[in-house]
């Protein structure tokens, strides 16, 4: 049982360019979450998932899309990467019953765009 | 909408003593509390949480944490430190539907042999 993990787990790209973080769970979570952490800011939700085929906007979504084909995966696409997106890129998942709130959290992808 | 607030950046204790990390909270209705850690290059822990019932809520690692509506807090308590408690600490907070929560600033324990 892996549960949350992240692909890749550095990266480093120039401003312009494209990329897709993949977050997998093996754990049949209905929600899933793309959050980013930045020093002294605490943790940003960026997108989540409610269900396979749904996705919605967090607090900060602007320049980020995702997609959820797949109930066991949650995609974060950058388009057109820009310096301001250098941080820590964190998924997590959760239980829709009763463990409602209760967060899984992957090891995090470290992303600098120079 | 709800929020926490960490009022201390850093929290330095040493190994032995009993240690306490703050939050406070800001919620319409009941509220639904968690801490959570993150271990360096980690990502974050889930401790413990509060949805309803005692006020004094135990956890991982031999942590607990105490509900006080009336003060409008949650504070993460430990009765004896270890050198591998230090870490970095988040409240948070259940923000409406769909299980989202709002994350507290951090508080960094760092706890001294």
């Amino acid at each position: 049982n892996a549960g949350v993990t992240q692909t890749p787990k550095f990266r480093v790209l120039k401003t312009g360019q494209s990329m897709t973080l993949l977050c997998a769970q093996d754990m049949n979570h209905e929600y899933m979450y793309w959050y980013r952490q930045d020093p002294g800011m605490g943790l940003r939700l960026i997108h989540y998932s409610v269900g396979e085929g749904t996705t919605a906007k967090g607090e900060v979504p602007d320049g980020y899309n995702v997609s959820r084909l797949k109930k066991q995966n949650f995609l974060l696409g950058l388009e057109s990467a820009a310096p301001s997106q250098t941080s820590v890129y964190f998924c997590a998942s959760s239980y829709k019953g009763a463990g409602l709130g209760t967060q899984y959290f992957g090891p995090g992808t470290r992303l600098t765009v120079l | 909408a709800q929020s926490v607030a960490q009022p201390e950046d850093q929290v330095n204790v040493a190994e032995g003593n009993p240690l306490t990390v703050k939050c406070t909270y800001s919620v319409s209705g009941n509220p639904y509390l968690f801490w959570y850690v993150q271990y360096p290059n980690r990502g974050l822990q889930f401790l413990l949480k509060y949805i309803t019932g005692d006020n004094l809520v135990k956890g991982s690692y031999g942590f607990e944490a105490e509900f006080n509506k009336s003060q409008t807090s949650f504070h993460l308590k430990k009765p004896s430190a270890l050198v591998s408690d230090s870490a970095l600490y988040f409240c948070a907070v259940r923000d409406g539907n769909a299980g989202k929560s709002t994350f507290g600033d951090g508080t960094t324990l760092t706890v001294k042999p």
